[in-house]
């Protein structure tokens, strides 16, 4: 079975700086998606980027990026010039037959 | 956009009710889902729908059932609610082929306590 891993239960920035969150799955199979999710406070939750494993290219999304290593598996995501409106939880997923998700990172991103 | 609506944003119920979670779409999408979100324990699947009257079970269906009688409509219920089932719960939509593996389109989710 598919097993998606965030070892970073919450993360602070400051705005303006740039951070990372890490993501590592479990999976045999070749063909697969990989999705960050935003969940902002009270709010709904919204896709941010989506990696498709068959291209070697990152995905990219203005300030929102992603470093995809396939052999490794992992599937980072990197948020350049934070804002405030950035902070929110951070979901990890990875889609195939069926769609697992992280346990989330808190971001919280101070003035 | 798709616009994913729920019935209700905060519920409070007692041990034993039955509960109905109502979900909304309105943009014509297949694939409909009810999750769990626990924290520490991230999003977990209870049902799903790639049709109407049609359903397959997740991951943690147990002490769950789903209705989808119309296309863009998809309830949950609970068919005696106990404490454990308190929770964050989410629906969401995917358009079409695609199914689980395609992105996903989610409601605001519902809050719900059971005392």
């Amino acid at each position: 079975a598919q097993t998606v891993t965030q070892s970073q239960p919450e993360m602070s920035v400051q705005e303006a700086e740039t951070v990372t969150l890490s993501c590592t799955y479990d999976t045999s199979e070749n063909n697969y998606y990989l999705f960050w999710y935003k969940q902002p406070p009270s709010r709904q939750m919204i896709l941010v980027i989506r990696q498709e494993a068959y291209k070697q290219q990152n995905a990219t999304e203005n300030r929102f990026s992603v470093n995809f290593q396939k052999a490794a598996k992992s599937f980072s995501l990197k948020i350049s010039d934070s804002q405030l409106g950035d902070t929110a939880m951070y979901f990890c997923a990875f889609g195939n037959n069926d769609m697992r998700f992280g346990a989330g990172t808190r971001l919280t991103v101070k003035p | 956009d798709v616009k994913v609506t729920q019935s209700s944003r905060y519920l409070v119920k007692r041990t034993g009710e039955k509960v109905f979670l109502e979900c909304v779409q309105d943009m014509d999408h297949e694939n409909m889902f009810w999750y769990r979100q626990d924290p520490g324990l991230g999003l977990r699947l209870i049902y799903f729908s790639y049709d109407v009257k049609m359903k397959e079970k997740g991951d943690i269906p147990e002490g769950y059932s789903v209705s989808r009688e119309k296309k863009e409509r998809f309830s949950l219920i609970l068919e005696s609610a106990s404490t454990n089932q308190t929770s964050m719960y989410l629906c969401a939509t995917t358009l079409g082929a695609g199914g689980r593996a395609d992105t996903q389109y989610f409601g605001p989710g519902t809050r719900l306590t059971v005392l």
